[in-house]
């Protein structure tokens, strides 16, 4: 069957570290995956997408990786600050023409000072 | 920045009443979706939208469900006779574009309570 898996425990880790996601996938051929963060009670925003012929992305001080053998991307987010604090939702899409994304469960990133 | 704008931000509806979720899409986008999250569980497609038709559904998505543009700016979601399982916040979301290259943008959602 068709799965994404995203870490299901929050991961801890203080201020000024690098923060690193998971997002694994079986039974997909993504064209291309995007990462999304979500506060509580609000709606997802879009953060990076990566295509599946890229193997990273960066803006800032994130960075997206996309290895298409592993079937899994990697979400850093280095320097990482309170306002960091939420969670991150992997989506991906098998190019239907639209953006009929699947997603993630989401992991819930706790930064501390 | 433009943003996706929905109302109300929370609906409570008894089980077998209508409701309609509204959702007014960044203007300039030509592409709307419909989104829903039960609490604690992932996002989960229901329904794309373009050039006034239904572009894609997911399962989900049975005859209950209609969406609509009823005018040059509004985006509506209709569930006719409401279920428990129903209740879940519901996300609109909008791209310029149909392809990889216009990521969506949502708006903060309609929670929906069905008792």
């Amino acid at each position: 069957s068709q799965k994404i898996e995203q870490n299901s425990e929050a991961l801890n880790i203080q201020e000024g570290k690098t923060a690193t996601l998971t997002c694994n996938y079986t039974n997909y051929s993504p064209a291309y995956l995007q990462w999304y963060r979500q506060d509580p009670g609000r709606g997802p925003v879009f953060l990076l997408l990566i295509r599946e012929n890229e193997k990273e992305k960066r803006k800032e001080r994130l960075k997206v990786t996309f290895d298409t053998t592993l079937k899994q991307s990697l979400f850093h987010i280095t320097a990482s600050q309170p306002a960091d604090s939420a969670t991150y939702l992997c989506a991906l899409d098998e190019d239907t023409g639209f953006q009929k994304l699947v997603f993630g469960t989401g992991t819930r990133l706790l930064v501390s000072p | 920045e433009p943003e996706v704008t929905q109302t109300p931000s929370h609906q409570v509806t008894q089980m077998g009443q209508e409701v309609i979720l509204r959702c007014v899409p960044i203007s300039n986008h030509l592409y709307f979706y419909w989104y829903r999250q039960i609490l604690g569980q992932k996002v989960e497609f229901l329904v794309s939208f373009y050039n006034n038709e239904i572009s894609e559904k997911s399962e989900i998505f049975d005859d209950q469900f209609s969406v609509e543009r009823p005018d040059g700016s509004n985006f509506t979601l209709k569930i006719r006779s409401t279920k428990l399982e129903d209740s879940a916040m519901y996300f609109c979301a909008s791209t310029k574009g149909g392809a990889y290259n216009s990521p969506l943008h949502f708006g903060n959602g309609t929670r929906l309570t069905v008792t």
